[in-house]
């Protein structure tokens, strides 16, 4: 089993749709928690991180449910220029700090 | 700052050949990360330092993979010999060792070896 398990894409979505990303984590001291954007050919960069009691930054919210070991990740009113892979990641400083990122979820919106 | 540099951004080698990728770190960053990049796989990490010490080297997938770190501004990653199944993109990350601290990725290496 992978350590960060993510929904398998490709997601495509007309503009202004909600969509909803979903990630599981199997180490349960796991202490942070983010969403990185890799844009196509590009390096990943950081989202947003995601705290014990939600957080949200414009359009996007974070969520995270410790005891399922679970992240989700909310875009309402997507625009086209969210199309990118997300892609959910976990640092576990039980194991020297390792950041340990997810297959990543492909999300391409249409017009 | 000019970020996480890595170099060079492309390389081209026949089987067999040793490769070597360079990484500078943000400066003042403690932690460095050497992460490869595959369709099929996504992104692994295969090392990770932290104050020039390798912590976690066990992603490194086998023998012909090295890495060093001498100084707080330099690490490499050599493959020594390459394959074809070493194709892939590998990219460098550094930051602070914080709890919810981001890393900062450079460009990446795009590598085939034929």
């Amino acid at each position: 089993r992978k350590e960060v398990e993510q929904d398998p894409g490709p997601f495509n979505v007309p503009e202004g749709a909600t969509v909803a990303f979903n990630c599981t984590y199997s180490n349960s001291a796991s202490q942070s928690f983010f969403w990185y954007r890799q844009d196509c050919r590009k390096e990943p960069k950081l989202l947003m991180s995601v705290y014990s009691s939600g957080n949200e930054d414009g359009r996007f919210t974070a969520q995270l449910n410790r005891a399922s070991q679970y992240i989700s990740l909310l875009i309402r009113d997507s625009k086209l220029s969210d199309s990118a892979t997300y892609l959910c990641v976990v640092n576990s400083y039980n194991q020297g700090g390792k950041l340990i990122f997810g297959q990543g979820t492909e999300l391409s919106v249409k017009p | 700052d000019a970020g996480v540099i890595q170099s060079p951004r492309h390389e081209v080698t026949e089987m067999g050949q040793e490769v070597t990728l360079r990484c500078k770190p943000i400066s003042g960053h403690n932690s460095l990360f050497w992460y490869r990049q595959t369709m099929m796989r996504g992104l692994e990490l295969l090392i990770y330092f932290n104050n020039n010490v390798p912590i976690d080297d066990s992603g490194m997938p086998e023998d012909r993979f090295s890495a060093k770190m001498p100084n707080a501004s330099f690490s490499t990653l050599k493959i020594q010999p390459s394959e074809p199944r070493d194709s892939a993109v590998y990219f460098c990350a550094s930051s602070l060792p914080l709890i919810n601290t981001e890393a900062f990725f450079g460009q990446g290496t795009r590598l085939t070896v034929v």
